[in-house]
């Protein structure tokens, strides 16, 4: 069955450092991938979105890599800052355009 | 950027009672509207699909008589959970989709549903 992994242990940084998350995932060729930002007793926001013919996306801070062959992507957050704290999701999706959810991973960045 | 409501954004109900959900994109028409389940440090299961005008479409394991959806304008979509019990207590979350960019979901902020 389709299988979405993200890291379930939550990733504390210090401030100005770079926060790496990783989503890897089983039994799935997605037509693109997503990361989302959800803040606790909210809903999802919508982050990055990279489709399988690319290797890597950038939005400011923000950075996407996504390896087809490895079945990963790697979200990276340069210069982070407390105001980053939160649940970042990763999701899949083929061509119905219905992604499919990890359970994401807790970003705790320190002052 | 797109907006989507939720209303209420939480409630407390007594077992037995039903509980309605709306769900609104603000700036754009929906032509696809989605209603997901999130349990506390879960990932966000998707209950169903739906589309203007016609039936949702649900996701195996979930019960279509007890999760009414009805999205009957591009702008409006509703979730009634009837006769909801403790088990049901969750956070539902709505999401939708315009015909222009079918890659984008946009989310509402969510309803805590809690059954006492």
């Amino acid at each position: 069955s389709q299988k979405i992994e993200q890291n379930s242990e939550a990733l504390n940084i210090q401030e100005g450092k770079t926060a790496t998350l990783t989503c890897n995932y089983t039994n799935y060729s997605p037509a693109y991938l997503q990361w989302y930002r959800q803040d606790p007793g909210r809903g999802p926001v919508f982050l990055l979105l990279i489709r399988e013919n690319e290797k890597e996306k950038r939005k400011e801070r923000l950075k996407v890599t996504f390896d087809t062959t490895l079945k990963q992507s790697l979200f990276h957050i340069t210069a982070s800052q407390p105001a980053d704290s939160a649940t970042y999701l990763c999701a899949l999706a083929g061509g119905s355009y219905i992604p499919t959810f990890g359970r994401g991973t807790s970003l705790i960045v320190h002052p | 950027g797109a907006v989507v409501s939720q209303h209420p954004s939480w409630v407390i109900c007594k077992s037995g009672t039903s509980v309605k959900i709306e769900c609104r994109s603000l700036d754009f028409q929906a032509t696809t509207m989605f209603w997901y389940r999130q349990f506390p440090k879960q990932s966000l299961m998707l209950m169903a699909t739906s589309n203007e005008g016609s039936k949702a479409t649900y996701e195996q394991g979930v019960e279509k008589d007890k999760f009414l959806i009805n999205h009957a304008s591009l702008t409006l979509s509703t979730l009634t959970v009837t006769s909801a019990h403790p088990e049901d207590s969750s956070f539902y979350i709505c999401s939708a989709r315009d015909q222009v960019q079918p890659y984008e979901q946009y989310f509402g902020p969510g309803t805590r549903l809690t059954v006492t």
